[in-house]
């Protein structure tokens, strides 16, 4: 149980063009989406939470109007970095965490995107 | 400063030998503590995870310790694989926040 994926596993796309991540929670329910990115050799870096219905919070220096966050449903979140540039190149990891099993702050990550900006 | 720090940065050990990797952290209020693995280009898969009043935690090869008063714990890998080449990441929870604070990762490289 507790599954998450993410679509696509891999994009390349021309700079100034937007492109969308999803992410789902195959067989529970994720009241609470988290963004990572993550550079080569480096750990994970939060970029945002999302509750479902409600609005993203971002973290410190993540701008909000560049990657647009939208978590609709208990299952779906997305991603969509828009005007995306070379320096947005990197692995994306989304996590879901929801109420089951009992601990609250159990986090279940996604297998990760890689976006390539040309 | 919540914090997590690892040591060692990376690690090259041959097949079949034993390692352990080093985690200090500053996180409070602590909630738990997590090892991930990391294989290269995939999400992190949890390997264990201890609250306050574990000492241990093992899951097959691996086995963590952590001691909550001098906030430290460790990851031993008995009997290495080469399938075992990957970053291992330390997590604290903060159980204020819920957030997941990571440490900087051990970059294992196993050699046949």
């Amino acid at each position: 149980g507790a599954v998450v994926s993410q679509h696509p596993s891999w994009v390349i796309c021309k700079s100034g063009t937007s492109v969308k991540i999803e992410c789902r929670s195959l067989d529970f329910q994720a009241t609470t989406m988290f963004w990572y990115r993550q550079f080569p050799k480096q750990s994970l870096m939060l970029m945002a939470t999302s509750n479902e219905g409600s609005k993203a919070t971002y973290e410190q220096g993540v701008e909000k109007d560049k990657f647009l966050i939208n978590h609709a449903s208990l299952t779906l979140s997305t991603l969509t970095v828009t005007s995306a540039h070379p320096e947005d190149s990197s692995f994306y990891i989304c996590s879901a965490r929801g109420a089951s099993g009992g601990r609250t702050d159990t986090q279940y990550f996604g297998p990760g995107t890689r976006l390539t900006v040309l | 400063k919540n914090q997590v720090e690892q040591s060692p940065q990376s690690l090259i050990i041959l097949e079949g030998k034993n390692c352990t990797l080093q985690c200090n952290y500053t996180v409070s209020p602590f909630s738990n503590l997590r090892w991930y693995k990391q294989d290269t280009g995939r999400g992190p898969v949890s390997l264990t995870i201890m609250t306050f009043s574990e000492n241990t935690k093992s899951n097959g090869r691996y086995t963590a310790t952590l001691d909550a008063d001098t906030k430290q714990s460790s990851l031993h890998i008995t009997a290495s694989q080469l399938s075992d080449s990957a970053s291992y990441i330390c997590v604290v929870s903060d159980s204020g926040t819920y957030k997941y604070i990571f440490g900087t990762g051990t970059r294992l490289k196993v050699l046949a």
